[in-house]
């Protein structure tokens, strides 16, 4: 069976400081994919970013930047620089397929709190 | 339209009555998917339809819940008899047909059973 855990139920930082949300996932199947979701307080979740199984290049995208190691089984995402825009419940999910078409597994999310 | 569409944003229900959910999702999409979100916890998989075929119904909790998708489109997602348990966030998403189309979630319908 898939799961997807992240650990940190809450964080709160301060404007600047970097964060680092964890993702520690499990599943039997040799290729799967990985995804992040921001839910800002209007409730749409925002597709951040899809990893596979076999790329475990980190990736970067300006503040923002995700560590994939098979090794671990974990998929965690760091915020550098923290702002009060990126304040939001943040979903690690897990998937067969690229596109989500086998359902996506979530995460119980993470509530980061940037304050100013 | 700009994105996946939901209504009612927000919808009070006294236990025991039905409510019908709407999803508009993004035109062309032809993947659609229903997720629910009770407090505290993350998203759980309810129902999915692609194209013409039979819809994966492998996460729906109960026969209570039910869902259709007319002409392709419009999506109906539809909760008989109400417990204060179905009281959650009801998320719709939509996918294009691009092998690497991600989902594109609507802002929700907040359901409390009262």
């Amino acid at each position: 069976a898939q799961k997807v855990t992240q650990a940190q139920t809450e964080i709160s930082v301060v404007e600047k400081e970097d964060v680092t949300l964890d993702c520690v996932y499990e599943t039997r199947d040799t290729t799967y994919y990985l995804f992040w979701y921001k839910q800002p307080p209007s409730g749409e979740l925002v597709f951040l970013i899809r990893r596979n199984s076999f790329d475990e290049q980190n990736e970067i995208s300006g503040r923002y930047s995700w560590n994939f190691q098979k090794s671990t089984s974990s998929f965690n995402f760091t915020i550098t620089a923290s702002q009060v825009v990126d304040s939001a419940v943040y979903f690690c999910a897990l998937s067969e397929d690229p596109a989500g078409n086998t359902p996506l597994v979530f995460g119980k999310g993470t509530r980061l709190s940037v304050i100013a | 339209g700009a994105g996946v569409s939901q209504s009612p944003s927000n919808k009070v229900t006294e236990k025991g009555k039905d409510v019908e959910l709407r999803c508009d999702p993004i035109s062309g999409h032809t993947a659609l998917y229903w997720y629910r979100q009770s407090l505290g916890q993350g998203l759980e998989f309810l129902i999915y339809f692609q194209g013409n075929s039979a819809p994966d119904k492998s996460g729906l909790p109960s026969d209570r819940f039910s869902a259709e998708r007319t002409g392709g489109s419009v999506s109906t997602l539809t909760i008989q008899r109400t417990q204060q348990e179905d009281s959650a966030v009801y998320l719709c998403a939509s996918r294009g047909d691009s092998y690497n189309s991600p989902l594109h979630f609507g802002n929700g319908t907040r359901l409390t059973v009262t």
